[in-house]
C-alpha cells in the first residue's frame, strides 16, 4: 500500500499565478481532505471532497478551489496567489473517522 | 468557532524522563480526538479517541480522553531523542468528521 502520495514535492511561483497541487489517497480510502500548514501553526482545514463534491469547507476564500476525480483522486488549485500563500499544503485520505497523510507540497511564492 | 488548544507550546526534556501533553478543545458535535506526531513533512498518526476514560497505548506512548472535561493527554515514557517532534491534537466535529487542530507542542528531548 503507497499510503498517501502528492505531487510535487516543492514548487515556486511569483504572486499572482495559479498553481495545481494534487493528491492520491491511501487505497480503500474515499474522502479527501486539504489543509494548509503555515510555519509553526497546527494544519488549518481547507475543504473536504467526497464522492467527487466539495462536502465542507473552512474559512479560505474562493481562490482556493478543487477537484475529486472517480478513482478518488484530487487536486488543490489556488488562483491569484499572495505572498501568505506560501505554506505546506497537506493532503489527508480517510475512510470513517482517521485521517491518514501525505508528504505534502512546500509553495513558495515569491 | 471549534476551537482546540495545546499546551505546553514547547518543552524540552532529558532522555528518560516523562513527559504529559495536553489538549482541550471545543467543538460543536464531537466524534473524535486524534494525535498525530510531526517531525519533517507529513503527520504521523499515532491515536484515535472516540470514549471517555479509556486509555489507548501504544509502546511508551498513551492516550486518555474526557469528554466531559473536553480534553486528552498523551503521555510519552522514558523518552528518547527520536521522539524529538511537534505532537498535533486534533478534533473531529460533525457528520462529515471536519478535522480541527490545535498549534500542537513542540517536544525536544536532549540526550
Amino acid at each position: 500500500d503507497a499510503g498517501v502520495t502528492q505531487s510535487p514535492t516543492h514548487l515556486i511561483k511569483t504572486r499572482g499565478q495559479q498553481v495545481t497541487l494534487r493528491c492520491s489517497p491511501k487505497s480503500g480510502h474515499d474522502t479527501v481532505s486539504w489543509y494548509q500548514q503555515a510555519l509553526g501553526q497546527g494544519p488549518q482545514f481547507i475543504f473536504q471532497y467526497y464522492e467527487e463534491e466539495e462536502r465542507q469547507r473552512g474559512n479560505f476564500p474562493d481562490r482556493f478551489s478543487g477537484h475529486q476525480f472517480p478513482n478518488y483522486s484530487s487536486e488543490l488549485n489556488v488562483n491569484a496567489l499572495l505572498l501568505g500563500d506560501s505554506a505546506l499544503y497537506l493532503c489527508a485520505s480517510s475512510l470513517e473517522l482517521e485521517q491518514f497523510f501525505g508528504p505534502g507540497t512546500r509553495l513558495t511564492v515569491l | 468557532e471549534d476551537k482546540v488548544v495545546q499546551s505546553p507550546l514547547s518543552l524540552v526534556v532529558h532522555e528518560g524522563d516523562t513527559v504529559t501533553l495536553n489538549c482541550s478543545y471545543e467543538v460543536t458535535n464531537f466524534r473524535s480526538l486524534l494525535w498525530y506526531k510531526q517531525e519533517k513533512k507529513a503527520p504521523t498518526f499515532l491515536f484515535m479517541l472516540t470514549s471517555s476514560g479509556i486509555e489507548k497505548k501504544s509502546g511508551r506512548l498513551s492516550s486518555i480522553l474526557d469528554k466531559k472535561e473536553l480534553f486528552s493527554i498523551l503521555n510519552i515514557t522514558a523518552t528518547q531523542t527520536g521522539d524529538s517532534a511537534i505532537y498535533l491534537c486534533a478534533v473531529g466535529s460533525g457528520g462529515y468528521q471536519k478535522v480541527t487542530f490545535g498549534t500542537g507542542t513542540k517536544l525536544q528531548v536532549i540526550p
